[in-house]
Parts: structure tokens; sequence; C-alpha cells
């Protein structure tokens, strides 16, 4: 059964912060893993990593993929209070076509 | 441009009653479509996918069921409600029938079985 396993669970910063969130994942068909961002009410996509080594970025957030150690992080600098969200990853398995989500690192930005 | 419609944005319901939540996509065909439930404090739990019209994979068993009318149309149904299908509920495609492709999500709908 394919696993997603996040950390921290909670994070808590003050603004203007750089904060690092882990994803590790364990897939039996990996094909991309992906970042998104959920306020209130769905998930917002972020980022869709398929290869190592390369980083994607857009403004303050960025993420990398590492296939050999089966992890990603998301990256956020200079955090403002809008970052406050629930972060979810997610990869998707090329065999039975799903995709299996993490249950996310809560992050609150403190002003 | 792609969109997503989800409704009702908030439902109560009492305990065995029946449920149906519409799901339809926009300015896409062929979309692969997903129904996910969210526990509180929970991840995203897969309940059904489908590929085609009227073609439906099951992932959990439980009393909730799925049909897809129309291409850009998904229904999630229930004959009758259990106090633990309360969640928050967000249909999701992806584009052109790619799977691999990321998913975008629905606004969600929020039950409440009472």
């Amino acid at each position: 059964e394919d696993k997603v396993v996040q950390s921290p669970l909670s994070l808590v910063v003050h603004e203007g912060d750089t904060v690092t969130l882990n994803c590790s994942y364990e897939v039996t068909n990996f094909r991309s893993l992906l970042w998104y961002k959920q306020e209130k009410k769905a998930p917002t996509f972020l980022f869709m990593l398929t290869s190592s080594g390369i980083e994607k970025k857009s403004g303050r957030l960025s993420s990398i993929l590492d296939k050999k150690e089966l992890s990603s992080i998301l990256n956020i600098t200079a955090t403002q209070t809008g970052d406050s969200a629930i972060y979810l990853c997610a990869v998707f398995n090329f065999g039975n076509e799903k995709l299996t989500f993490g249950t996310g690192t809560r992050l609150t930005i403190i002003p | 441009s792609q969109t997503i419609h989800q409704w009702p944005a908030t439902l109560v319901q009492p305990v065995g009653s029946p449920l149906s939540l519409e799901c339809t996509v926009e300015g896409t065909s062929n979309p692969n479509l997903y129904w996910y439930r969210q526990a509180a404090g929970r991840g995203l739990q897969l309940l059904f996918y489908s590929v085609g019209i009227g073609q439906i994979s099951s992932e959990v068993p439980q009393n909730l069921s799925a049909s897809r009318p129309q291409d850009r149309q998904f229904i999630l149904s229930s004959k009758k409600l259990l106090l633990s299908d309360s969640g928050f509920y967000l249909c999701a495609f992806t584009s052109g029938g790619a799977s691999y492709n990321e998913q975008f999500f629905g606004p969600g709908t929020r039950l409440t079985v009472l």
C-alpha cells in the first residue's frame, strides 16, 4: 500500500521566518509528487515534481524532489500570515493511477 | 478556462436520510474525476474515481456510491447516511483523461450527519 508521511504535523513560526516542510513516501510505481495548499476549503495546486534534483519555484515557495531518499521538501521564505494553511503532499502511482495524500502539515504564521 | 463546481457547499442531514452531491467540470473533455473525503484532522481519502462515462472504481467499502451520467458530471450518493459519513467531500479532476497530471479540486461540500 502506498504511503505518504509529512513532518512536522504542525508548525508555528513568526512572520518573516523561513520554513521547511518535509514529505517522505513509499510508492510502488512512482510517477510524480504534488504539493497543495489548503486554507479553509479546497486544496490549491502548488507544484508537481517528477525529476530528482530540479527545483521548482514560485515566488517565495520552492520545492525539490529526491528520488534516492524518496522525499521532497517545500520551502517558504519570508513567511507571511497568508501562508498559514495546511500543506498537503501527494504521490501518484502510475500502476493503479491513484494519488495518495499525506495528512498534511498545519503551518501557522504569527504576525 | 477549466473550472469545477460542487454543490451544495454545506449540508446537514439526519442519520438514515439519502444523499446526493453533484460535481461538474467545464473547459475540458474526457476528464478523470475523483471523489475524496477529508475527516477532521485527517488526510484526503479517495472514495471513487472515474475514467469515463459509466466507469466507476470504488476504493473503500462503504454505504456510498458514485455515478457518472455525463462526461463532465460526477455524482456521489447514499441511500441511508451514517454518522460516520460526516466530513468534507471534495471532487477533483485531471484534464484530458491524463490521470498523472495535477488534480484540481472543487470548493467542497461540508456534510454533517446528525
